[in-house]
């Protein structure tokens, strides 16, 4: 079965600095790799997603995340964040008809 | 806009009380999910439906039911719950078509007294 691992629970960083979040997943078959977030209150919002391709996929909100196969990584960025992107962010990956989440990353943006 | 709408938005029931959950899309989605999310931890998946067929996970207590009666309802039944039982219980859909991305509806927050 996937699993996946993310780190560092709790994020607290100031405006305009820059987010990273990583995610490391294990799964033996040709996956799909997805980054989620919920905003406080509201329900899970898809980021963005690896499929195939070009392993730099970018999201919305300038969020991008990195898909290097050869560390089993997916990492997520965002080069200067805003205090809007206080949130919980979790990493899944889809395998055996199912998504699989990470513990997820809660980040505060402090104003 | 399509989307995946959860009823109620919050529920409250008593020890042993069975209470049901109310998942609608109007996506027209061949696969919908029931998750259990609890405070600070990935949404854990109960079971779902491809179509009509029911697959539920391994370690889904079978306290836990669910009905399909039609592709845009599905319903999270839970017979007897308990006090571990309080979580929200996320509702998802997927087109089933190789997409694989799933859409979620905002939740049920379910309290036990």
């Amino acid at each position: 079965a996937q699993s996946v691992s993310q780190h560092n629970h709790h994020v607290i960083l100031s405006e305009a600095a820059s987010l990273e979040l990583g995610c490391n997943y294990s799964y033996g078959g040709t996956v799909n790799l997805f980054w989620y977030v919920q905003y406080p209150g509201q329900h899970l919002q898809l980021l963005l997603k690896y499929f195939s391709g070009d392993p730099l996929v970018k999201g919305i909100k300038g969020f991008e995340a990195e898909f290097i196969k050869s560390k089993f990584s997916f990492n997520l960025r965002k080069p200067s964040v805003q205090w809007s992107d206080t949130a919980e962010y979790f990493c899944a990956v889809y395998g055996n008809n199912r998504l699989a989440f990470g513990k997820g990353n809660q980040v505060v943006v402090i104003p | 806009d399509a989307m995946v709408i959860q009823n109620p938005r919050y529920q409250v029931t008593q020890f042993g009380k069975p209470v049901t959950l109310s998942c609608s899309q109007t996506l027209n989605h061949n696969v919908m999910y029931w998750y259990q999310q609890k405070s600070s931890q990935a949404p854990k998946l109960l079971f779902h439906y491809y179509d009509k067929d029911f697959n539920n996970e391994a370690d889904t207590p079978d306290n836990f039911q669910s009905r399909r009666p039609n592709t845009s309802f599905c319903f999270l039944d839970i017979r007897s719950p308990g006090l571990g039982d309080a979580a929200m219980y996320l509702c998802a859909t997927e087109s089933g078509t190789g997409e694989n991305e799933q859409f979620f509806g905002p939740g049920t927050r379910l309290t036990v007294l």
